[in-house]
């Protein structure tokens, strides 16, 4: 069964510092891999993914993450984070024959102070 | 770039009454979409998985007469919560994808369901 575990709760950073949320994936096959955003009350928003090919993604907001299949690591980054960065973040895995069915982590929940 | 239109955002209804969720691709077809659930600060559980022209598949442990799926076009799929109680209030989010793989998976902007 595919599983994914994002450790941090809650971060909270300083505007304009950086930022990386881990994301733990456990699947028995070659993974798909997303990172969504979601502001209270809203839809999820897909901020990247990776299918295959280089590991390191960018994806939307200066966001990148880097796929590491030895450490079943998928870790979102971004250099210098924004107040409007404060939201909810998954991690999700999907199956490569039927990726929309997929299995979301816990969430972590991103605080900017000013 | 794919969008999912899902209405209503919001609806409050009484106990015992039935409530219908629409999850549109505006411009893709979509022949598979997927309903999810959200409780408060906690993260999405897949419900079901809605063919077009065909029957839904429900995950383990969700009662298919309750929440019954209608796929009845490639751009359309419906959730509809028959008999609702207080325990079905929650965040159901819908999702589709065009074939193409470069699109990913885009979701629609949720329906917050209140039963009182």
């Amino acid at each position: 069964a595919q599983s994914v575990t994002q450790p941090d709760i809650h971060i909270t950073v300083s505007e304009g510092a950086s930022l990386e949320l881990r994301c733990n994936y456990s699947y028995g096959a070659t993974p798909y891999l997303f990172w969504y955003v979601q502001s209270p009350g809203q839809g999820l928003q897909l901020l990247l993914k990776y299918f295959s090919g280089d590991t390191l993604v960018q994806g939307i907001k200066g966001f990148e993450a880097e796929f590491k299949r030895s450490q079943s690591s998928f870790n979102l980054r971004k250099p210098s984070v924004h107040w409007s960065d404060a939201a909810e973040y998954f991690c999700a895995v999907g199956a490569r024959a039927n990726a929309g069915k997929s299995t979301f982590g816990d969430g972590t929940t991103l605080t900017v102070k000013p | 770039g794919a969008v999912v239109s899902q209405h209503p955002s919001w609806v409050i209804c009484k106990s015992g009454t039935s409530v219908k969720i629409e999850c549109r691709s505006l411009d893709f077809q979509a022949t598979t979409m997927f309903w999810y659930r959200q409780f408060p600060k906690q993260s999405l559980m897949l419900m079901a998985t809605s063919n077009e022209g065909s029957k839904a598949t429900y995950e383990q442990g969700v009662e298919k007469d309750k929440f019954l799926i209608n796929h009845a076009s490639l751009t359309l799929s419906t959730l509809t919560v028959t008999s609702a109680h207080p325990e079905d209030s929650s965040f159901y989010i819908c999702s589709a994808t065009p074939t193409q793989e470069g699109y990913g998976y885009t979701f629609g902007s949720g329906t917050r369901l209140t039963v009182v």
